[in-house]
């Protein structure tokens, strides 16, 4: 069965430091993954999404992320963090179907010291 | 642009009681919209999917006659709980597509508290 996971439920780091978020999936093809990041009182904002192609994906907000088939994970990664990043993400794969339906890991939790 | 906006953003009611949950898309037509259900510490977990003048296509395990989802037009859907109970009470997100495979714009979700 296709699932998610996100190893980790809740991240500190300092501000300016470097920051990885893990994300592991199991799914049969080919997957389309995506990363989002959900603030208090916002929606889901899409940060980055791979479907083919180069590995290394770029995003919004200073966001990367990599794809490695060989370790089916797609982990995020920042090279330095604001405050302003202090936020819940989720990790999802698209599962296809006509309407692209999505699976979402149970997130992390970023927390950002001063 | 791509604004979903949902209403109310919290609501309470009663046991055995209805409530409805808006979902508009504010700057586009979405011809698919997403119901996401969320629980405390949980991933969105995917209720059902509708199409503008179609039923929804619910989800294994999420009661139809529970959950009435209504894509009324383009730029609207409905979610409405009917003969809601305490076990109901969750975070329920939307999201709206204009067609593009998993291009999903998310609405900030609604708290929904059964008493």
């Amino acid at each position: 069965a296709q699932s998610v996971t996100q190893p980790d439920i809740h991240i500190t780091v300092s501000e300016g430091a470097s920051l990885e978020l893990r994300c592991n999936y199991s799914y049969g093809a080919t997957p389309y993954l995506f990363w989002y990041v959900q603030s208090p009182g916002q929606g889901l904002q899409l940060l980055l999404k791979y479907f083919s192609g180069d590995t290394l994906v770029q995003g919004i907000k200073g966001f990367e992320a990599e794809f490695k088939r060989s370790q089916s994970s797609f982990n995020l990664r920042k090279p330095s963090v604001h405050w302003s990043d202090a936020a819940e993400y989720f990790c999802a794969v698209g599962i296809g179907g006509s309407q692209g339906n999505l699976i979402f890991g149970k997130g992390t939790k970023l927390s950002v010291k001063p | 642009g791509a604004v979903v906006s949902q209403h109310p953003s919290w609501v309470i009611c009663k046991s055995g009681t209805s409530v409805k949950i808006e979902c508009r898309s504010l700057d586009f037509q979405a011809t698919t919209m997403f119901w996401y259900r969320q629980f405390p510490k949980q991933s969105l977990m995917l209720m059902a999917t509708s199409n503008e003048g179609s039923k929804a296509t619910y989800e294994q395990g999420v009661e139809k006659d529970k959950f009435l989802i209504n894509h009324a037009s383009l730029t609207l859907s409905t979610l409405t709980v009917t003969s809601a109970h305490p076990e109901d009470s969750s975070f329920y997100i939307c999201s709206a597509s204009w067609g593009g495979a998993y291009e999903q714009y998310f609405g900030p979700g609604t708290r929904l508290t059964v008493t």
